[in-house]
């Protein structure tokens, strides 16, 4: 079983939809969730972390499931712009940040 | 401030032949990773260090993969002999004092992309 598993999508949304991503994880001792967005070709970067009661940025929820080691990502009122694969990343100990395999959005017009 | 700086981007070569990656962290950053990323496995840790130390190498795939931290400013990961399988997007990355667990933000470098023929 992978450490972090997510679906892989492709999620086809159009502009100004709501979307989910789900992720779980195996690991019952990690303890930081984050996720990171790749843009084509590029460098994944931090979108944001994921605490425990759950937090929001802007558009973005995050959500953490700790019973169900599970964690999840909305994204609301979806802009073009948000077009990525979405990482979900667990810490596993130390510094060992293990990723998933992504999510592709697609959001179109 | 300049981020990860990692060279070449692009690489292609024959199998069997040496490859040598670089990767300059941000200055002032502690930590240094080494992840590799194809379809098939997504985003792999090969390695890290911190302080110039490697830390954690379990996810070198073989005795062929190698790295160094001379220095707080530089990084190599040299493959030999290389082979196709090892064709991938290899990603350096930096973190701030503490290491990501905390804040969990890993700055990447844009890559190196490998192709062994």
């Amino acid at each position: 079983r992978k450490e972090v598993e997510q679906d892989p999508g492709p999620f086809n949304v159009p502009e100004g939809a709501t979307v989910a991503f789900n992720c779980t994880y195996s690991n019952s001792a990690s303890q930081s969730f984050f996720w990171y967005r790749q843009d084509c070709r590029k460098e994944p970067k931090l979108l944001m972390s994921v605490y425990s009661s759950g937090n929001e940025d802007g558009r973005f929820t995050a959500q953490l499931n700790r019973a169900s080691q599970y964690i999840s990502l909305l994204i609301r009122d979806s802009k073009l712009s948000d077009s990525a694969t979405y990482l979900c990343v667990v810490n596993i100990g130390g510094n060992k940040l293990v990723f998933g395999a992504g999510t592709i959005l697609r959001v179109k017009s | 401030d300049a981020g990860v700086i990692q060279s070449p981007r692009h690489e292609v070569t024959e199998m069997g032949q040496e490859v040598t990656l670089r990767c300059k962290p941000i200055s002032g950053h502690d930590y240094l990773f080494w992840y590799r990323q194809t379809m098939m496995r997504g985003l792999e840790l090969l390695i890290y260090f911190n302080n110039n130390v490697p830390i954690d190498d379990s996810g070198m795939p073989e005795d062929r993969f190698s790295a160094k931290m001379p220095n707080a400013s530089f990084s190599t990961l040299k493959i030999q002999p290389s082979e196709p399988r090892d064709s991938a997007v290899y990603f350096c990355a930096s973190s701030s004092a503490g290491g990501p667990s905390s804040s969990g933000e890993l700055f990447f470098g844009e890559g190196s992309r490998l192709t062994v023929l």
